[in-house]
């Protein structure tokens, strides 16, 4: 049973750049969440997909968007890039925006802004 | 929003010993709380939860305490290993499924 998988693992973007990153959640799992982890930090809440509608947002700006598929796979998007941007962006997907069930994280994308 | 502080943000510990990681939050609509182990470079791995409904759980080694009343929970491991040593959160959920992290502690466990 395949877990959650995320791609690219690791890239490097100048700023003003656009960066696109990928997700695919567990098997069964129909919920993706983006989380945004600076170094040293704990994961910040960037947005969730459900039903390929963005259901919730946290407190990012509008250059953070994002997509999900009718497969449940997603994307994240990032544009004009900032150095504060560097991060580890993890997906993590869950059953249903309702359940309050466990999160399944990727092992993240790991981008660097130069 | 949720507000989730976690303490301490460093914790050295003899192998052996119990460690004890503490959290808080502000909102009291959050109503489950679960704790991720986070190894170098690896992705956070849920280790045990508790909702709001429970005061204590206990899964081994590793226990869980909530007192809703204070807003405040904590991770007790005890008999702890060299391989406990790890990055150590603590989050909340508010609002269906969406989380909020505190910043993290990090254990070392000395052989």
């Amino acid at each position: 049973d395949a877990g959650v998988t995320q791609s690219p693992t690791h890239l490097i973007k100048t700023r003003g750049q656009q960066v696109t990153l990928r997700c695919s959640p567990k098997s069964g799992h129909d919920t993706v969440s983006w989380y945004q982890q600076a170094l040293g930090q704990g994961p910040q809440f960037i947005f969730q997909y459900y039903e390929e509608e963005e259901r919730q947002r946290g407190n990012f700006p509008d250059r953070f968007s994002g997509h999900q598929f009718p497969n449940y796979s997603s994307e994240l998007n990032v544009n004009a890039l900032l150095l504060g941007d560097s991060a580890l962006y993890l997906c993590a997907s869950s059953l249903g925006v309702g359940n309050t069930g466990e999160l399944f994280f990727g092992e993240g994308s790991r981008l660097t802004v130069l | 929003g949720e507000n989730v502080e976690q303490h301490p943000s460093t914790l050295s510990v003899q192998e052996g010993d119990s460690a004890v990681i503490k959290c808080t939050y502000s909102d009291s609509a959050s109503n489950y709380f679960p704790w991720y182990k986070q190894e170098l470079g690896k992705r956070p791995q849920l280790i045990i939860d508790i909702r709001s409904n429970v005061g204590e759980k206990k899964d081994q080694r590793i226990a869980v305490t909530l007192n809703k009343t204070a807003k405040h929970f904590s991770l007790h491991i005890t008999e702890t290993q060299p391989e406990d040593s790890a990055v150590y959160f603590c989050a909340t959920m508010y609002n269906f499924n969406k989380f909020y992290f505190g910043s993290g502690t990090k254990l070392n466990v000395k052989p």
